[in-house]
């Protein structure tokens, strides 16, 4: 199966250190979103990338987090000094996005962390 | 501007018994209307979606929604519940290729199957 994935699935860390998660799209997708998801909540976005250009940020992605998509495929989503607040699902989709088409995102399972 | 409402956050229905979950949207253009579904601690799994064509649009699992321009709706049903579908759906409205091209969630419809 070549459907989105996201590494780690779980992570758990102590408030103040960072951490890196990881998401490899759907292949030659060229869209990668990055969403945020608390319980209860739907998913909120905070940014894409069209093949390695990210093209717009949530003002919900504060200058603590950082993501890449550095040759186009897969994307990296960093958070320094974790908060408590910080704890939540990480949610990846990626898209075909053609001019004319429709954004018709895939998502992955997600990573969940858990600030301490 | 985009928005949408889901207008129940939660379903109760009997398992072989009729599906509705409701969805209104707002649109400045002509959207792209999706249904997902997210079981417990997964992601989400795309139902169905709309992009101008027919209107009645069928989905995986027996789902289909129908789009109605006039009542700014795109509400998903299904004719007989079962035990898998409980899990929670989102409605989700989205943009162009020319727009900021994010996709807007609603809350959220939790749907529980009495057996």
């Amino acid at each position: 199966d070549t459907g989105v994935s996201q590494n780690p699935r779980h992570k758990i860390t102590k408030r103040g250190q960072n951490v890196t998660f990881r998401c490899d799209p759907i292949s030659e997708h060229n869209r990668l979103y990055w969403y945020r998801q608390t319980l209860g909540q739907g998913p909120e976005f905070l940014t894409y990338f069209q093949n390695e250009a990210q093209l717009e940020k949530s003002r919900l992605l504060s200058d603590r987090f950082s993501a890449e998509r550095p040759k186009g495929s897969f994307s990296t989503l960093e958070i320094q000094r974790t908060e408590q607040g910080d704890s939540a699902m990480y949610l990846c989709a990626s898209s075909l996005m053609q001019v004319g088409g429709t954004d018709t995102q895939y998502f992955g399972p997600g990573t969940r962390l858990t600030v301490l | 501007a985009q928005s949408v409402t889901q207008l129940d956050s939660h379903v109760s229905v009997s398992e072989g018994t009729p599906v509705l979950l409701r969805c209104n949207y707002s649109s400045s253009y002509s959207p792209s209307l999706f249904w997902y579904v997210q079981h417990p601690n997964k992601g989400l799994q795309l139902l169905l979606k709309y992009t101008s064509a027919a209107t009645l649009v069928k989905g995986i699992n027996g789902f289909e929604a129908e789009f109605k321009k006039s009542e700014t709706s795109f509400h998903l049903t299904k004719p007989s519940a079962h035990m898998s579908d409980a899990a929670e759906y989102f409605c989700v409205v989205s943009g162009t290729y020319s727009s900021a091209s994010k996709i807007i969630f609603g809350s959220g419809t939790r749907l529980s199957i009495r057996p």
